[in-house]
């Protein structure tokens, strides 16, 4: 079965640090996708992210950047400098390929607190 | 542009009412989802739909019943409100059965049951 491991609860941060979000998963298939969503303070969940199981290369936008590497099947997210903005909680999810539908699983989350 | 939205955004009922969320998505999305966001738990399924006459239950489906008359609507329905079911109720969607597809949210309805 697929599941998505976000091991740190809440983490503090005082504003321009860097900071890492981890994000383990667990499947049995070749074909998958890995997704990070946000959801700030007001409440809704904002895409971020999506990578496919075949692409290892990281990916970067402007502060965000994300580290996927199967060896070890994690999916990090690290924000660069970051800002009171960002505060929020973070999940991260998988998707694998199914013969009918689609099964999305998500991670717990971490709550991201940005101190000024 | 195309959206996905929820009504109402926030109600309170009382035990053992019927309540109903409505869901509306203008993406024509074949798949549309309901999850519930607890804290400590995270957000977990509650029912889903991959099309027009298909309902399925997720990990969460007791007391929640879903139809899907067409593309657009997936509402939820709460068939005796229990205070257990006080919770933010996300409405979601995506655009095929591809694993790939991203999966797209509402604002979010939050629920009282006193």
């Amino acid at each position: 079965a697929q599941k998505v491991t976000q091991a740190q609860t809440e983490i503090s941060v005082v504003e321009k640090e860097d900071v890492t979000l981890d994000c383990v998963y667990e499947t049995r298939d070749t074909t998958y996708y890995l997704f990070w969503y946000k959801q700030p303070p007001s409440g809704e969940l904002v895409f971020l992210i999506r990578r496919n199981s075949f692409d290892e290369q990281n990916e970067i936008s402007g502060r965000y950047s994300w580290n996927f590497q199967k060896s070890t099947s994690s999916f990090n997210f690290t924000i660069t400098a970051s800002q009171v903005v960002d505060s929020a909680v973070y999940f991260c999810a998988l998707s694998e390929a199914q013969d009918y539908g689609q099964n999305f699983v998500f991670g717990p989350g971490t709550r991201l607190s940005v101190l000024p | 542009d195309a959206e996905i939205t929820q009504s109402p955004r926030h109600k309170i009922t009382e035990t053992g009412r019927q309540v109903t969320l409505a869901c509306h998505q203008t993406w024509n999305h074949n798949n549309m989802f309901w999850y519930r966001q607890d804290l400590g738990h995270g957000l977990r399924l509650i029912h889903y739909s991959y099309g027009v006459q298909d309902t399925n239950k997720g990990e969460v489906s007791d007391g929640y019943s879903v139809s899907r008359s067409n593309t657009e609507d997936l509402p939820l329905t709460l068939e005796s409100a229990a205070s257990s079911q006080t919770s933010v109720y996300f409405c979601a969607s995506s655009e095929g059965q591809h694993s790939g597809n991203t999966i797209y949210f509402g604002e979010g309805s939050w629920l009282t049951v006193v």
